[in-house]
Formats: C-alpha cells, sequence, structure tokens
C-alpha cells in the first residue's frame, strides 16, 4: 500500500445521499488517480489529477466529483447522480505526470450503496 | 477500443506446483506492460514492468514474458505458496496517451 491511504475501509449509505471517500499519499507524488473495481471487469478511471488544482475526467466521470486543492490529498465525491455507485474504490498516485510512470494504489474503500 | 483480455479467468493449483498466467492485447502503440498482485480487499501491488524491448524480468518466483510482436505476456508463478492466493491482474499502458488497460484479472487459489 505504500504511502497512500484510503478512508474509510468500509462505508455505508443510503441511496440519494452524496459520500466523500477520503485518498492522502505521503510519497510526493505529482499524480493522482481515483479508479473503480467492479466484480468481473478491470479498473475503470474515473477522474485523475496530474498537478495541483487541476484534475481530468476518466473513462467513468459521470456522477463523481474530485478536488485537488493540496498535493497530498485526492478526495472522491459519490453524488446521487451515480446510478451504481457500490463498488470497491481504489486511489493511486504516481511521481510523475504522465500514465507511463508507475502508479502506486492505496488499500481501497469497499462502498456499498442501500 | 483498447483491450486486455486475461485466461484463465480463475484456477486452483496445489502447494509447491507451477502455474502459468496468461494476457492478450490490443492497445496500440504499445508503451510499457505491468503485472500486479491484488490480494482479497486490498490494493494492487505492482510485480513486474515490461518495456517494449524486454522479453522476460522476474521478481522472485514470478516471471513475465512479453512478446510484442503477437502482442501476448505471460506470469509464471514458481513453486507456489498460500501467501500467492489473489487476482493478478495485467495492465497495458498506451494508445498515445499511455492511459493504463486494465484486464479483469486472473483468480489464483493455492491450496495446501
Amino acid at each position: 500500500d505504500g504511502g497512500i491511504t484510503q478512508s474509510p475501509k468500509y462505508l455505508f449509505r443510503k441511496e440519494g445521499q452524496n459520500v466523500t471517500l477520503s485518498c492522502e499519499q505521503n510519497l510526493n507524488h505529482d499524480a493522482m488517480y481515483w479508479y473503480r473495481q467492479d466484480p468481473g471487469q478491470g479498473l475503470r478511471l474515473i477522474y485523475y489529477s496530474q498537478i495541483v488544482n487541476d484534475f481530468q475526467k476518466g473513462d467513468i466521470a459521470e456522477g463523481y466529483s474530485v478536488s485537488r486543492e493540496k498535493k497530498e490529498s485526492f478526495p472522491l465525491t459519490v453524488t446521487s447522480a451515480q446510478k451504481n455507485p457500490t463498488a470497491f474504490y481504489l486511489c493511486a498516485s504516481s511521481k510523475g505526470s504522465s500514465f507511463g510512470y508507475e502508479q502506486y494504489f492505496g488499500p481501497g474503500t469497499r462502498l456499498t450503496v442501500t | 477500443k483498447n483491450q486486455v483480455e486475461q485466461s484463465p479467468q480463475s484456477l486452483i493449483i496445489l502447494e509447491g506446483k507451477n502455474c502459468t498466467l496468461q494476457c492478450n492485447y490490443t492497445v496500440s502503440p504499445f508503451s510499457n506492460l505491468r503485472w500486479y498482485k491484488q490480494d482479497t480487499g486490498r490494493g494492487p501491488v505492482s510485480l513486474t514492468i515490461m518495456t517494449f524491448s524486454e522479453n522476460t524480468k522476474s521478481n522472485g518466483r514470478y516471471t513475465a514474458t512479453l512478446d510484442a510482436d503477437t502482442k501476448q505476456s505471460s506470469l509464471h508463478i514458481t513453486a507456489s505458496q498460500l501467501s500467492d492466493s489473489a487476482s493478478y491482474i495485467c495492465v497495458v499502458s498506451g494508445g498515445g496517451d499511455y492511459k493504463l488497460s486494465f484486464g479483469a484479472g486472473t483468480t489464483v487459489t493455492v491450496r495446501a
């Protein structure tokens, strides 16, 4: 898990509520990423940030929002607009801002929405 | 569309035995290929990273091979241990913007 922490490990919410997942890294990495993992599927990119105060949509950004106010923090908000929010969410970071750099993953947060 | 296909979906092996996992990809242009190990409920951990010019790379009992011409890779686990029970994910970087394309993973179960 390196120097990346995600909290909480498990999160339960009622449908219609927004929820924010925390991701912090102490690796002094420039870039941070959010992925979603569903059973039987590969990881899918939600949002990424290559520099502080800037972020880009990934492949499945609808219903999610992020901020990057500090280099070490990249919180993800799952909004009520996300139709199927129940999933395992993984945060990652890389030293360089290009996708070519190795990504280090956090331990993940399992979100369950009922 | 860039795709990464892994096979088999799952396998069960006895402790001490060897196994090989396969990865086929269509990502182009190719930058690098990575194998990750993911324990249940945890984040993936990198095992190997290979660029176009590398055919083989080892990390302890894990050996990855790459054939960039046929766009195939394999991960060989030697003398399996109970701790090898995990999902192994093949990830390819490329497609111009170097974004990562993830396979669905192969779940390996090692039994005593």
